[in-house]
């Protein structure tokens, strides 16, 4: 079975100070680990996946296999960065399981 | 290129009532997943078409069903509604790679009464 972890509901900081967004799984293969948000009236949509290594609007997330977590993090928030987030994990052919989301709140 | 559209967007049932929920995919896009939205439980996965076939089911009761057709165009039936099945129900359309990137609809937001 596939499972996601965000064990925060609510995170709030303050602009300017750096963020992370926190995400565990149980997986028993090799997954592939993405990073969803959604902005406040708008769909969800991907923000960043792990094998992209990638950063997007100065987020990156490493996956650490040992520690089965794929933890969202920005070195600065912004209050555009406002929104719902939710990590999710896919184990093939589209079934994607998601987490239960951590509402981000960036204080002016 | 069009995104993902769910039709209607929302919907007031009472129970023991059924519903039918429409998603047309992005074009070209062959993979629909369904999934049902609620704040204390975050999204969980129903089930997921590709190529008109059940790839992918969730534990759900057999009250929610679905099809896709031979456009790609999916429906969802939810029967013998339930006041617990108020929730916003989202559609995603996957791309050609099976990678898990997921496009997602605005949803249909359902309310049992």
């Amino acid at each position: 079975a596939q499972r996601v972890t965000q064990p925060e509901k609510l995170l709030s900081v303050f602009k300017g100070a750096p963020v992370e967004l926190k995400c565990n799984y149980s997986y028993s293969g090799s997954p592939e680990l993405f990073w969803y948000v959604q902005y406040s009236r708008q769909r969800l949509q991907l923000l960043l996946r792990h094998i992209s290594r990638e950063s997007i609007k100065g987020f990156t997330a490493d996956l650490n296999k040992g520690e089965t977590s794929f933890h969202l993090k920005k070195p600065f928030a912004q209050e555009e960065d406002s929104a719902m987030y939710y990590c999710a994990l896919s184990g093939g052919y589209q079934k994607v399981t998601f987490g239960t989301g951590t509402k981000l709140q960036v204080i002016p | 290129k069009a995104g993902v559209t769910q039709t209607p967007r929302y919907l007031i049932k009472t129970r023991g009532q059924q519903v039918t929920l429409s998603c047309s995919p992005i074009s070209g896009h062959r993979s629909v997943s369904w999934y049902q939205q609620t704040p204390g439980q975050g999204l969980q996965f129903l089930f997921e078409y590709f190529s008109e076939t059940q790839r992918n089911k969730g534990n759900f009761p057999g009250r929610f069903s679905g099809r896709q057709f031979s456009n790609s165009r999916s429906e969802m039936n939810v029967s013998t509604l339930e006041l617990g099945d108020s929730a916003l129900y989202l559609c995603a359309s996957g791309g050609r790679s099976n990678t898990g990137e997921l496009f997602f609809g605005e949803g249909s937001r359902l309310t049992v009464l």
